[in-house]
């Protein structure tokens, strides 16, 4: 099954500032990278997402990359928020794998104000 | 349609005892996933559907636990025998095809005494 990994499992940023977590999976077959969010007490929501084919996408403030040589893909959240506070799961994919969306711990952003 | 819907949202029942939740996901989805999801934890995959065909369950699902999916619309998952470790939320959640948006119930919080 695939392995993920987030880092860090918490991070903690001045609102107007960056930030970037990053993941780690070990399926080289795995072809479809999601983040999800989720709020205290709500259900896991997604943000953004990027396939394989492609390197980058960008919606607003909100940016991943992806790196499948070294198999990576890494969050981006300019300009953060008060409202960007919340729990973060990335949530590799693999087409035909056995574990379907397989989470990773979390990383828990926290915007300081 | 209102998205994906799980009842109940909350159950507490005394261990030893069998309890059955049900999710209902959006109409045209094919895909359905169960998860579950402990306190500091991302989504812990338990099992997934295609239509009515339960094609994959996880390695971690004892034989206590059960799911259905009649006609590919709404899915039980029924725990027996209920263990105080078997306390978290689970979590629902559907898809149109693979490697797409999974869409995430409110979930059912287990707490077994």
């Amino acid at each position: 099954g695939e392995n993920v990994e987030q880092h860090p499992s918490t991070l903690s940023v001045q609102e107007g500032d960056s930030a970037v977590i990053k993941c780690t999976y070990s399926d080289s077959a795995s072809n479809y990278f999601p983040w999800y969010k989720q709020e205290l007490g709500k259900r896991p929501q997604l943000i953004i997402d990027i396939r394989s084919n492609v390197g980058e996408k960008k919606d607003q403030r909100i940016a991943v990359t992806l790196n499948k040589t070294a198999k990576h893909f890494s969050l981006h959240i300019t300009e953060t928020q008060p409202e960007d506070s919340a729990v973060y799961f990335c949530a590799p994919f693999t087409r035909g794998g056995a574990d379907g969306l397989t989470f990773g711990k979390g990383t828990h952003l926290i915007i300081q104000p | 349609d209102t998205g994906v819907s799980q009842d109940p949202r909350h159950k507490i029942t005394k261990r030893g005892q069998n309890v059955t939740f049900r999710c209902d996901p959006i109409s045209e989805h094919n895909r359905l996933y169960w998860y579950r999801q402990t306190l500091g934890q991302g989504p812990e995959f338990l099992t997934y559907f295609q239509n009515e065909a339960q094609l994959e369950k996880s390695r971690l699902l004892s034989d206590r636990f059960s799911a259905e999916r009649p006609k590919g619309s709404f899915s039980t998952l029924e725990i027996q025998r209920t263990e105080q470790g078997d306390s978290a939320m689970y979590l629902c959640a559907s898809s149109f095809v693979l490697d797409t948006e999974a869409f995430f119930g409110q979930g059912t919080r287990l707490t077994v005494v």
